[in-house]
């Protein structure tokens, strides 16, 4: 079974420019999750999406954050425009159902300089 | 609101157990979760406990109670790829997402 794919694995970008990040979660997995990991830290939920829909974005922030999963499949994050304390690793995850054991992606180390 | 305490860094000798602990407040539970972290690299689900008691599978066991909002990670006969970063994870009934700890980094030597 292939596990969740992202990409980029690495990015490095400037302040204030942009940038998108995709994720292909487990075939069949319902439930997808964006988290952002800032390096000493544990893994903070951005969105989780249920099929198409989102469940919780409550610490997305949303001026500068959005996400989408149009088919209830792929799902994109982006960031517009990027600040220095956006720089961390973006790990996307998903599980067959919610509440159920996540799985994660390798992440995509962004770096904002 | 919402807390969970791990220690930042332990060390431990090849063969050897270490147990690292996890306490936890948060306004409503449903679980909770071990994550393995190796550095660079994603997050690996290890265990799930949503009743009281030791759950065991293979060299790791994870106990948990809910009366002291407590958790812990056994990890037993030690191997060098066993030092990682380990993320103790509670599932909030109200919002049904993860919260995770700052993890623990945990260093196996020879």
């Amino acid at each position: 079974e292939a596990g969740v794919a992202q990409s980029p694995r690495y990015k490095i970008i400037e302040k204030r420019q942009s940038v998108a990040f995709w994720c292909n979660p487990i075939s069949g997995h319902a439930t997808l999750y964006w988290y952002q990991q800032i390096l000493g830290q544990g893994p903070k939920l951005l969105i989780q999406f249920q099929n198409n829909g989102v469940v919780d974005d409550s610490q997305l922030p949303k001026d500068r954050f959005s996400a989408e999963r149009l088919k209830g499949v792929d799902s994109t994050l982006k960031i517009q425009p990027a600040k220095l304390e956006d720089s961390a690793v973006y790990l996307c995850a998903s599980s067959l159902e919610r509440g159920r054991e996540q799985y994660f992606g390798p992440g995509t180390r962004l770096t904002v300089t | 609101g919402q807390n969970i305490d791990q220690p930042t860094e332990m060390t431990a000798t090849e063969g050897a157990i270490v147990q690292i602990n996890c306490t936890y407040q948060t306004s409503g539970f449903n679980g909770l979760f071990w994550y393995q972290q190796h550095a660079g690299e994603a997050p690996t689900f290890l265990s799930y406990n949503v009743l009281d008691g030791l759950e065991e599978k293979g060299r790791f066991s994870s106990f948990l109670s809910r009366s002291k909002g407590y958790s812990y990670l056994l990890l037993k006969e030690l191997q060098m790829k066993d030092s990682a970063s380990y993320l103790c994870a509670v599932r909030d009934t109200n919002t049904d997402k993860l919260i995770f700890g700052t993890g623990t980094r945990l260093q196996v030597f020879p």
